[in-house]
């Protein structure tokens, strides 16, 4: 079967840094997303990742490695407004999304 | 402004009073696709489509039906709703490469809350 595996719920404290760990069983694998929701919202996109490394985007950046079936994601300088869900979904040999459950991200101050 | 547009927004029925949620995009996307999202389950896909006319099942079809009558529009109907479909609900689409490849990101409407009674 086909599985995504991420921690349900985080906490970490504004102004630090944070590491969001995404592994994925799948039939095949042609890339992967993250999207932040914030309660009540609609997901929005972060990242992509298709090929192994990081990708920076500002304060945030994915890790891909595709060998150990293993992405995350690193917030940097965290902020009160970062408090949401954040979820990984890989696009399968199908070119079809499998998506994880999500990481409930709590930032105190 | 590029987007996709759900309504209603908010819905409260009753068991067996059929049902549907609308669902237009404005960015020429071929590719839509219904998702239901619980807690602790993530999203779940319903239907998707890959072009006016073209239908699939995604992984909890039953108790559901979608149309595909024009590019934009990709309704979805819940012809006698039960209470296990009390839901957020999310519209969202795509642009395809050849081959149908979902080529980026995805766009989400900004969801439709249904409670079954």
């Amino acid at each position: 079967g086909q599985n995504i595996d991420q921690p349900t719920e985080m906490t970490a404290t504004e102004g630090a840094i944070v590491q969001i760990n995404c592994t994925y069983q799948t039939s095949g694998f042609n890339g992967l997303f993250w999207y932040q929701q914030h309660a009540g919202e609609a997901p929005t996109f972060l990242s992509y990742n298709v090929l192994d490394g990081l990708e920076e985007k500002g304060r945030f950046s994915s890790f891909l490695s595709r060998s150990k079936g293993y992405s995350y994601l690193l917030l940097k300088e965290l902020q009160m407004k970062d408090s949401a869900s954040y979820l990984c979904a890989v696009k399968d040999s199908n070119y079809q999304l499998i998506w994880g459950a999500g990481t409930k991200l709590i930032i105190k101050p | 402004e590029a987007q996709v547009t759900q309504n209603p927004r908010y819905l409260i029925t009753v068991t067996g009073k059929k049902l549907t949620v609308t669902c237009s995009q404005n960015m020429n996307h071929e590719y839509m696709s219904w998702y239901r999202q619980d807690p602790g389950l993530g999203l779940r896909q319903i239907y998707y489509s890959m072009n006016v006319e073209v239908t699939d099942k995604g992984d909890v079809p039953e108790g559901y039906k979608v149309s595909r009558k024009e590019k934009r529009n990709f309704p979805l109907i819940l012809e006698s709703p039960s209470p296990n479909q009390t839901s957020l609900y999310f519209c969202a689409s795509t642009s395809l490469k050849m081959g149908g490849e979902v080529a980026g990101e995805l766009f989400f409407g900004e969801g439709s809350r249904l409670t079954v009674l």
